[in-house]
């Protein structure tokens, strides 16, 4: 079946840093990708939308200079957490859809200083 | 209203009992409905979508009342192994999955 691959698994970092989670397609294309945060015992939160080749598009909410998405090409998409502080500490998720059926990265749980 | 509202439980069951569980949807343009499986700091997994006829997967049968636009997760002879958090997943009309906030099942030896 599809696989989702995602790096790193776990991050700590000191406040202020930037840091970078990569998210890919194993076997198969996405022109199509998301990103989600899920703080603990709350519901998964699609933070944006990632399109290849094309500008991510952002919830609400979500400040996208803060959030750097690149979707440069079909099987991988980037999430940057720029200048990150302790309250963007969270597990944040990447997923990518195959036909009708969505497959998830393994998450990735960051933990800001 | 919320989207897709679920009890967050726990459900705390011994092993071998049947256990169900509800989820609401607000959106009745919704098309598609998924149940997923989440363990702790795992990335969710799809245990099995819901058809408008219910559909059954060896221990795990689902159903969709379209009606009452809720859909139901029901869990027969339950293992240890099936302490999770369920996540009820709507599909809206524009393709965009709507999460509930999951169901916290612990069974019991």
């Amino acid at each position: 079946g599809a696989v989702v691959s995602q790096h790193p698994s776990r991050v700590i970092c000191k406040s202020g840093t930037s840091v970078k989670i990569e998210c890919r397609s194993l076997d198969f294309q996405a022109t199509t990708m998301f990103w989600y945060r899920q703080f603990p015992k709350q519901s998964l939160m699609l933070m944006a939308t990632s399109n290849e080749g094309s500008k991510a598009t952002y919830e609400q909410g979500v400040e996208k200079d803060k959030f750097l998405i690149n979707h440069a090409s079909l099987t991988l998409s980037t999430l940057t957490v720029t200048s990150a502080h302790p309250e963007d500490s969270s597990f944040y998720i990447c997923s990518a859809r195959d036909g009708s059926k969505l497959f998830f990265g393994s998450g990735t749980q960051l933990s800001v200083l | 209203r919320k989207e897709v509202e679920q009890d967050p439980g726990p459900f705390n069951v011994p092993e071998g009992a049947t256990v169900a569980f509800n989820c609401t949807y607000s959106n009745s343009a919704s098309q598609s409905f998924f149940w997923y499986r989440q363990d702790c700091r795992k990335e969710p997994k799809l245990l099995m979508s819901v058809y408008s006829s219910g559909n059954e997967d060896g221990r795990f049968t689902a159903q969709l009342n379209r009606a009452s636009q809720y859909i139901s997760l029901l869990i027969r002879d339950s293992k240890l192994s099936d302490s999770a958090t369920y996540l009820c997943v709507v599909n809206g009309e524009d393709g965009t999955l709507t999460f509930g906030k999951g169901t916290m099942l612990l069974v019991s030896p």
